[in-house]
């Protein structure tokens, strides 16, 4: 049963620190999206990956935010360094150009 | 640039009932696909329902149903025989071709007893 894998589940960290959430795209798939979702802002895009190039960072916040995909399996989000206004689920999608993306059962992140 | 816009913030159905939830969009690319979402309580983002820009017909998925109105942009989702596990709430996006996928703010189902 293919799905996007997302590790860590849950990371609660102090203000200040790095955090490095992980996406596990489903094999064959040539696109990935970071998303953040918040109560007051919704779903937002962070980055958007074709073939592993970044395509759209524009949602991104490039001072302490950034993304990555060292190879096909792996895509990567960094925040450095972490503020309380960071806090938020997190979710990795991916999928083919042109079609119906498949999102990862998220990160929940918590800054204190 | 891509908009998509979910006028209603909560809907309520009675169990069994037909439901529509409204969504539009707002795009100058003539070639473009919607999609629908689901994420109950637990969370997770389930496709539901995709509908292609050039379809001549609605899209279909068991008991859900993409009504498709280009000349208007809308792409509302219709779920038919509502049932408890229905409740969540329901994100409709739009990607245009070799573009990235934007949501709108969603609508929170209430299906009740």
């Amino acid at each position: 049963d293919a799905r996007v894998t997302q590790t860590p589940r849950h990371k609660v960290t102090e203000m200040g620190q790095e955090v490095t959430m992980r996406c596990q795209p489903i094999l064959g798939h040539n696109t990935v999206f970071w998303y953040r979702q918040t109560m007051m802002q919704g779903l937002e895009l962070l980055a958007y990956f074709r073939n592993r190039a970044p395509l759209d960072d524009s949602g991104m916040p490039k001072d302490r935010f950034s993304a990555e995909m060292p190879d096909a399996t792996l895509a990567t989000l960094k925040i450095q360094p972490s503020e309380p206004r960071d806090s938020a689920v997190y979710f990795c999608a991916s999928g083919y150009a042109n079609t119906e993306a498949f999102f990862g059962q998220g990160t929940r992140l918590t800054v204190v | 640039a891509q908009k998509i816009t979910q006028t209603q913030p909560g809907m309520f159905v009675q169990e069994k009932e037909a439901v529509t939830l409204d969504c539009t969009y707002d795009t100058s690319d003539p070639s473009y696909g919607l999609f629908w979402y689901k994420q109950p309580s637990s969370g997770e983002m389930i496709f539901l329902i995709y509908q292609g820009s050039y379809d001549q017909q609605n899209a279909t998925e068991g008991r859900y149903s993409l009504n498709f109105q280009k000349a208007r942009k809308s792409a509302n989702l219709v779920i038919s025989a509502s049932q408890l596990g229905d409740s969540a709430m329901y994100f409709c996006a739009m990607r245009e071709v070799d573009n990235d996928m934007r949501f709108g703010a969603g609508t929170r189902l209430t299906v009740k007893p």
